[in-house]
């Protein structure tokens, strides 16, 4: 079974604190994604990496950074957390395939509050 | 730029009725579209996915979604709901990686 793991399922931040948020696949897939949840939003993409080092922004990308120096793991980082930034953290992996979307794994997500 | 609808928020059905959730999408040509399944406290699960070739697709757990060029539209359907299928359903579509806002089954005993 293909396994996305989150470093953790809860974080509780302060205001201004860096945030890291670690996503582990191990499925020697090409693409990871990271995206946040909310309600009555559904998913939105924050940054996708298609390949070690590349990355792509999303359509919120604002207020995060990423880095990818392996492939099996994805880090999504808030520089300044801020409390509009609490929210669920989904990470996916997918292969590479026919188009850049293919099947996507999930990872539990992680719920972030920023107080 | 592709975007995808799901107009109903929240649904509730009876076990062992049938269900369809709509999803309804807008893109030039003919989209990847997948529909997933989230349950409580768990990550996103694939249920099925259309690329091309029959218009009606078979999945997991019972499931079939139906794809209609003619109405931009990819519903997912079930004859008969389990209790197990309570859950927040949300379809995309590829290539852009949009996912609809989400639909919340609620299953009544």
């Amino acid at each position: 079974d293909v396994k996305v793991t989150q470093s953790s399922r809860y974080l509780v931040k302060r205001t201004g604190e860096k945030v890291f948020l670690e996503c582990v696949q191990d499925m020697d897939h090409e693409n990871m994604f990271w995206y946040r949840q909310d309600p009555g939003l559904g998913l939105r993409l924050i940054y996708f990496s298609y390949d070690v080092k590349m990355k792509e922004k999303g359509d919120i990308p604002e207020g995060y950074s990423v880095s990818r120096e392996k492939k099996e793991r994805f880090s999504l980082i808030l520089e300044s957390a801020s409390t509009n930034q609490t929210s669920m953290y989904l990470c996916a992996s997918s292969p590479l395939g026919e188009g850049r979307l293919n099947e996507q794994f999930f990872g539990p997500g992680t719920r972030l509050t920023v107080l | 730029a592709q975007s995808v609808t799901q107009p109903d928020i929240h649904i509730t059905v009876s076990e062992g009725a049938s269900l369809e959730l709509r999803c309804n999408y807008s893109y030039g040509a003919t989209p990847y579209l997948f529909w997933y399944v989230q349950s409580p406290g768990q990550g996103l699960q694939l249920l099925l996915k259309y690329f091309s070739g029959d218009t009606l697709v078979q999945g997991i757990k019972g499931f079939e979604a139906e794809f209609k060029r003619s109405q931009s539209s990819f519903n997912l359907r079930k004859p008969s709901v389990h209790w197990s299928d309570a859950a927040e359903y949300f379809c995309a579509v590829g290539d852009d990686m949009r996912f609809g806002a989400g639909t919340r089954l609620t299953v009544k005993p």
